[in-house]
């Protein structure tokens, strides 16, 4: 089945830790995308990826990182610097990378992260 | 400013009473506007894309259109089981196409 995957569900951090969640996806898709979601409030776009090897800054990048170094594979690093990490983070991808018509972004399950 | 907005935040049906949920929106330019379903706990689900004005798309009890200025999710004779959190998001034609999500409608159907 294609799809995408996140890794963990859960995670707890103590502060002052840097912590990475796992996105990998096997639809072939260019694009790729991260998101924080906090209650009562949108979905917030961290960073995003339209090829291998470059990403872009998303509204509220500051205290993150990413990487792309393979299409399936988009990593996101929560830093110490990161305020408030305690959110609900959602990984995406879609086939076009911003001007394709069909730009619809699948999400992955999503990794709750705690910061104790 | 490019903005969405959804409404109603909530809404709760009884069983088989028929609605719509609305998302508003002002871009620049609009690309295209997604909705999505995301039950608690779990990833948005895609359920639509409308590119223009007079679009309509159907699936199952939901249908979304698309007008200029908004968007609207009609739920004909819903079940408990579409009970979940509603999405629109739009992509604004520009330098980074961005996507800008609502803050969703909650809906809850009663048995």
């Amino acid at each position: 089945d294609g799809g995408i995957t996140q890794s963990p569900k859960y995670l707890f951090r103590k502060e002052g830790q840097n912590v990475t969640l796992s996105c990998e996806q096997n639809l072939n898709h260019d694009a790729m995308y991260w998101y924080r979601q906090d209650p009562g409030q949108g979905l917030r776009l961290i960073y995003y990826s339209q090829i291998v090897n470059d990403f872009q800054k998303g509204d509220i990048a500051e205290g993150y990182s990413v990487s792309r170094e393979k299409k399936e594979s988009f990593p996101l690093t929560v830093t110490s610097a990161q305020k408030n990490p305690t959110a609900f983070y959602l990984c995406a991808s879609s086939k076009g990378g911003g001007r394709e018509p069909h730009n619809e972004q699948f999400f992955g399950p999503g990794t709750r992260l705690t910061v104790l | 400013e490019d903005q969405v907005t959804q409404s109603p935040e909530a809404l709760r049906l009884q069983e088989g009473e028929s609605s719509s949920l609305n998302c508003s929106y002002t871009v620049s330019g609009l690309r295209g506007l997604f909705w999505y379903r995301q039950d608690p706990g779990k990833g948005p689900e895609f359920l639509f894309t409308l590119y223009s004005a007079g679009e309509e798309k159907e699936k199952e009890r939901l249908k979304a259109t698309l007008t200029k200025k908004e968007s609207f999710l009609h739920i004909t004779a819903p079940k408990p089981e579409d009970s979940a959190t509603y999405l629109c998001a739009v992509q604004v034609i520009g330098r980074d196409d961005k996507i800008i999500f609502g803050k969703g409608t909650r809906l809850h159907i009663l048995p």
